[in-house]
């Protein structure tokens, strides 16, 4: 079957790093994606890995290790407006079958 | 407008009713997704059409039927519907597979009396 797991919630402070992991069972892997989602708003796209290693966008860093089954979003200095829900969501394929399942989110608080 | 548009913003609906939610994308895409999200419980894909054609029904209820005249819209027909159904549901587009980025809609709150 399929599984993704990662934290409920996280706090971090105003201008520091935080790392926000994903573990995933999954078959047909065909890549693992990050949402951002704010309170009351749709998930927007932050990044999309489907081969091993960092991907930087900006702020923004996403890791992939498929052997282990894991990837990490990395968040360098931290606004209040990166509060939000970090989904983790991986992409598979099965028989010609897609699979696409979300991991529950961690909420993450950015404190002043 | 542009992105992806859903109508309406928030519904409420009795048990007995029958009501459409109603999902617009203006990107040009060719795959179009419905998913529910319930407080505390993970984004769930229901349905996904590729060019007009459904090719993914995850296990829905027979209480929630889709449909996509083309490309561009999708609708998700509620009937007799259950109070567990209330959840926000959200319309999604890709360029052509699940595996691309996907752009989400407002989402529909629903909540079923």
């Amino acid at each position: 079957g399929q599984n993704i797991d990662q934290p409920t919630e996280m706090t971090a402070t105003e201008g520091a790093i935080v790392q926000i992991n994903c573990t995933y069972q999954t078959s047909g892997f065909n890549g693992l994606f990050w949402y951002q989602q704010h309170a009351g708003e749709a998930p927007t796209f932050l990044s999309y890995n489907v081969l091993d290693g960092l991907e930087e966008k900006g702020r923004f860093s996403s890791f992939l290790s498929r052997s282990k089954g894991y990837s990490y979003l990395l968040l360098k200095e931290l606004q209040m407006k990166d509060s939000a829900s970090y989904l983790c969501a991986v992409g598979g394929i099965t028989s010609g079958t897609y699979k696409y399942i979300f991991g529950t989110g961690t909420r993450l608080k950015v404190l002043a | 407008e542009t992105g992806v548009t859903q109508t309406p913003r928030h519904l409420v609906m009795g048990m007995t009713n029958k009501k459409s939610l109603k999902c617009e994308q203006h990107l040009g895409h060719n795959a179009m997704y419905w998913y529910k999200q319930s407080a505390k419980k993970p984004l769930e894909l229901m349905f996904v059409y590729n060019f007009k054609e459904q090719t993914e029904n995850n296990s829905v209820p027979s209480r929630f039927s889709p449909e996509c005249p083309n490309s561009s819209h999708l609708f998700l027909h509620l009937h007799t519907l259950q109070p567990e159904d209330s959840a926000l549901y959200l319309c999604a587009s890709s360029q052509s597979t699940p595996n691309d980025e996907q752009y989400f809609g407002p989402g529909t709150r629903l909540t079923v009396t």
